[in-house]
């Protein structure tokens, strides 16, 4: 059974870092691209970024590319999310998702984390 | 504003069938496959179509999908109360060279 266990909620101030993560299992990790989706009541779901374990290449949403760092450890199966300097607008639920297909014109996730809720007050 | 188009809510009786649709451009939708998802509240969305019409396993048949130029739709049939629930389409657009959402159709079972 494929599983995809992210870490706990975040509480966090302006300008702290922070580094969450995505523990996988149940498939051949190297294989399929792992992305991160935001979800804000404002904004709905929105992409951010994803990466490849089997070369680590990575892609990123204009939107949030230089602000984030998508990164991963192959030891453990693990995806990683990272800040360097939050801001009260990256309060939201970020969850992890393998992306499905063999990519091309093929675009969709299935399996998701349950999200990981940041917030970000002073 | 979402790049891709959906209504806000759709309702129908258990049992009747409903549309959603997911209006794009020639860039996303018009050129890669759409998938949709099903969303609880408290839970993270559920693949239900991929590849603009395909079931994963698991998701029952009364749920099928349809695209057409730009534009997709989604279709529940024999509705049960167990399908009120947020639905969302996506895909990628190659002109914004990023991942696009649909901003959620709410669907009341009546």
């Amino acid at each position: 059974e494929v599983q995809l266990v992210q870490s706990g909620a975040e509480v966090k101030k302006p300008g702290d870092s922070l580094k969450i993560s995505c523990k996988t299992s149940g498939y051949y990790f190297n294989k399929n691209w792992i992305g991160w989706v935001r979800q804000t009541p404002g904004k709905g779901l929105e992409w951010m970024g994803n990466i490849y374990p089997g070369d680590f290449d990575t892609m990123y949403s204009p939107s949030f590319q230089g602000r984030i760092s998508v990164s991963v450890d192959k030891s453990t199966a693990t995806v990683f999310l990272q800040w360097g300097s939050l801001r009260p607008s990256d309060t939201g639920v970020y969850y992890c998702a393998r992306r499905s297909g063999s990519g091309g014109k093929s675009w969709s996730f299935d399996n998701w984390g349950r999200g990981t809720p940041v917030y970000v007050s002073s | 504003q979402s790049i891709l188009t959906q209504p806000p809510s759709v309702s129908a009786a258990p049992g009747q069938k409903v549309t959603i649709s997911c209006s794009g451009t020639r860039s996303n939708i018009g050129s890669y496959y759409v998938s949709w998802y099903q969303q609880f509240p408290g839970k993270p969305p559920r693949l239900v179509i991929f590849d603009n019409y395909y079931r994963p396993s698991g998701i029952p048949d009364r749920f099928s999908a349809s695209k057409s130029g730009t534009s997709a739709t989604l279709d529940i049939s024999g509705l049960q109360t167990g399908d009120e629930a947020d639905y969302f389409c996506g895909t990628w657009d190659n002109g914004l060279r990023d991942g696009v959402f649909g901003g959620g159709t709410k669907l009341t079972v009546l």
